[in-house]
């Protein structure tokens, strides 16, 4: 079945430093894929998606780009700050298969001022 | 706009007990999907349902079951609770579901349930 498989954490950074999180997928079909971003004691909230090859999304200075020739889709921001403090999910979805999202294990981010 | 609603926010239930969750999603979406988040196992999902009907179903036991109303409110019900119910309850609405690639999923802020 499908799958999305994410950089282990937890990944600890200084503000300002350069952010990268690994996310691949594997996958029948063509999906869809998303970050997801969750703050304590809240629910999930999308950050940004992509829905075919090449495309790049991109939200609050986060970026990822759909690579479909190394089924990837690593989110990347430049300059983080203390307030992206959170844990970070990668997901897809099948447009064709089933109605549901699936989700990588998750990566905790901890910015330090 | 209002977003998702999911009530209660905390809930505490004994083994063997049943509860019901309630998810209220955003005006106009018809797609409510339902996702169980634990430390151990992430994010799985359980069900969706679009227009009151089940569309797709995750690999839980019988013991997890759902419904939609016609106005769209969803609820999801565990009967004989276990220990391992314990977790972070979910709720997702779109437009249509099937992956929104232009709508998205919107997410509640979820139900805690404890097991004790």
């Amino acid at each position: 079945g499908d799958s999305v498989t994410q950089m282990e954490g937890p990944v600890t950074l200084s503000e300002e430093a350069f952010l990268t999180i690994n996310c691949t997928y594997t996958a029948t079909g063509y999906p869809s894929l998303f970050w997801y971003v969750q703050y304590p004691g809240e629910g999930l909230q999308l950050l940004l998606k992509a829905t075919k090859a090449d495309d790049k999304g991109s939200n609050k200075g986060f970026e990822a780009t759909y690579r479909k020739e190394t089924t990837s889709f690593h989110l990347e921001k430049g300059s983080v700050q203390v307030s992206d403090s959170a844990v970070y999910f990668c997901a897809l979805s099948d447009l064709q298969g089933a109605q549901k999202l699936v989700f990588g294990q998750g990566t905790r981010l901890t910015i330090n001022p | 706009k209002a977003g998702v609603t999911q009530t209660p926010r905390y809930l505490i239930k004994t083994r063997g007990q049943q509860v019901t969750l309630s998810c209220s999603p955003i005006s106009g979406h018809r797609s409510v999907s339902w996702y169980q988040q634990t430390p151990g196992q992430g994010l799985q999902f359980l069900f969706e349902y679009f227009s009151e009907t089940q569309r797709n179903k995750g690999n839980f036991p019988g013991r997890f079951s759902g419904r939609q109303f016609s106005n769209s409110r969803s609820e999801m019900n565990v009967s004989t609770l276990e220990l391992g119910d314990s977790a972070l309850y979910l709720c997702a609405s779109s437009l249509t579901g099937g992956g929104s690639a232009n709508y998205g999923y919107t997410f509640g802020s979820g139900t805690r349930l404890t097991v004790v």
